[in-house]
């Protein structure tokens, strides 16, 4: 069956600093891949997605690459703010409308 | 553009008792998701509704079910409530129907419910 597989958390991280938060997956067929961000008491918002090979999502500074050969979809940012600091998944699909399959999440804390 | 609504934001249940939860996806969209959101489980695909079927179903018991309204609106039901029902439910609604390719999915805000 379709899973994910995050990093081990939580991180933290000072202002400015360079973020690299692991994601692999395992999955039937081809699958669109998502990060989704959960901030403090709220629901899942979508960062970024990437459809097929070789694409790259990228949204408010934050960037992955859907990379095929090594079945990964790392999420990376240059510079991190405060403002990040949330709970980070990374999930994926297979098939039209299907249901999305996550991971356990990464919780990211940035001090000043 | 109004996103996805929820309610009630927070629901407090006894054991036993029955838990309604609903879900207002986004205008156009016809398919509705439902995840639970437990502590420690992560986030687990309850159920699919589309056109006001069940498409797909998770790996829940029979007491917990829904049901798709023809404005695509939805409804979670939960019976007999055990303690470790408690968890934040989201929802999250896509454009669905023959759209031939994987659809988005956009979470409300959720309902955090508490079993006593």
């Amino acid at each position: 069956g379709n899973s994910v597989t995050q990093m081990e958390g939580p991180v933290t991280l000072s202002e400015e600093a360079f973020l690299t938060i692991n994601c692999t997956y395992t999955a039937t067929g081809y699958p669109s891949l998502f990060w989704y961000v959960q901030y403090p008491g709220e629901g899942l918002q979508l960062l970024l997605k990437a459809t097929k090979a070789d694409d790259k999502g990228s949204n408010k500074g934050f960037e992955a690459t859907y990379r095929k050969e090594t079945t990964s979809f790392h999420l990376e940012k240059g510079s991190v703010q405060v403002s990040d600091s949330a709970v980070y998944f990374c999930a994926l699909q297979t098939g039209a409308n299907s249901k999305l399959t996550f991971g356990k999440g990464i919780t990211l804390s940035v001090r000043p | 553009e109004a996103g996805v609504t929820q309610s009630p934001t927070h629901l407090i249940k006894t054991r036993g008792q029955q838990a309604t939860l609903r879900c207002s996806p986004i205008s156009g969209h016809t398919s509705v998701y439902w995840y639970q959101q437990a502590l420690g489980l992560g986030l687990q695909f309850l159920l699919w509704y589309d056109e006001g079927e069940e498409r797909n179903r998770g790996n829940f018991p029979p007491r917990f079910s829904g049901r798709q309204f023809p404005n695509y609106s939805s409804e979670l039901n939960v019976n007999a409530l055990e303690l470790e029902d408690s968890a934040l439910y989201l929802c999250a609604s896509s454009q669905g129907g023959a759209s031939g390719g994987p659809e988005t999915q956009y979470f409300g805000p959720g309902t955090r419910l508490l079993v006593l």
